[in-house]
């Protein structure tokens, strides 16, 4: 059973530009969530896909959007970038959009370095 | 008030000495907890689960919860310097997404 991936693994970019960052789920999972983990903080919930529709989304702007495709990969696009987005994005998938009841397995994660 | 709060430590135990870590939380309707650890430069690895009031074990770790007071704990027996890495407390929310909320983290060292 495969894990869930992350690429590319870092990334620096300059302020203002746009970043993609993409996530392989776990074989048999139909949802992704996506998190992002400023320095020194705990992860912040962005948004989840289920079934390649957004089903939830946290207290992040619209310039933050995210994709998931028929095979349950999944996309985080950031638009604009600040300073301020640097961090650790984090990605997890699990089955079923509420079933579930345990917690989520990261993946390695994408660190993100604005500039 | 944050959502989920946990001390910030650092917390430092001599090797062989119990670690204890708290949480406590805000929604009252919150039904799945749960304690990660991270290390430095290093994604969360989910280590406890729990979700019935009470304690849960699972080797040296024990999670022990209470919905009453909203409170969580996560003790490490025979503390080992391994161990040394920030610990998260998250909360399983109830919304759509069930999306978990993670309190700051609490940095431990565990001194050889």
């Amino acid at each position: 059973e495969t894990g869930v991936t992350q690429s590319p693994t870092h990334l620096i970019k300059t302020r203002g530009q746009q970043v993609t960052l993409r996530c392989s789920s776990q074989s048999g999972h139909n949802t992704v969530s996506w998190y992002q983990q400023a320095l020194g903080q705990g992860p912040q919930f962005i948004f989840q896909y289920y079934r390649e529709e957004e089903n939830g989304r946290g207290n992040f702007p619209p310039r933050f959007s995210g994709l998931q495709f028929p095979n349950y990969s999944s996309e985080l696009n950031v638009n604009a970038l600040e300073l301020d987005d640097s961090a650790l994005y984090l990605c997890a998938s699990s089955l079923g959009r509420q079933g579930e009841n345990h917690g989520y397995t990261f993946g390695s994660g994408t660190r993100l370095t604005v500039v | 008030q944050k959502e989920v709060e946990q001390n910030s430590g650092p917390l430092s135990v001599p090797e062989g000495a119990i670690a204890s870590l708290n949480c406590t939380y805000s929604d009252r309707v919150s039904q799945s907890f749960f304690w990660y650890r991270q290390y430095s430069g290093k994604s969360p690895e989910l280590i406890m689960s729990i979700y019935s009031n009470g304690d849960k074990e699972d080797g040296r770790f024990t999670a022990q919860l209470n919905k009453a007071s909203q409170y969580v704990s996560l003790l490490i027996r025979d503390s080992q310097p391994s161990d040394s890495a920030t610990y998260l407390c998250a909360v399983k929310a109830l919304g759509s997404a069930r999306q978990l909320t993670f309190g700051s983290g609490t940095q431990l060292t565990v001194l050889p």
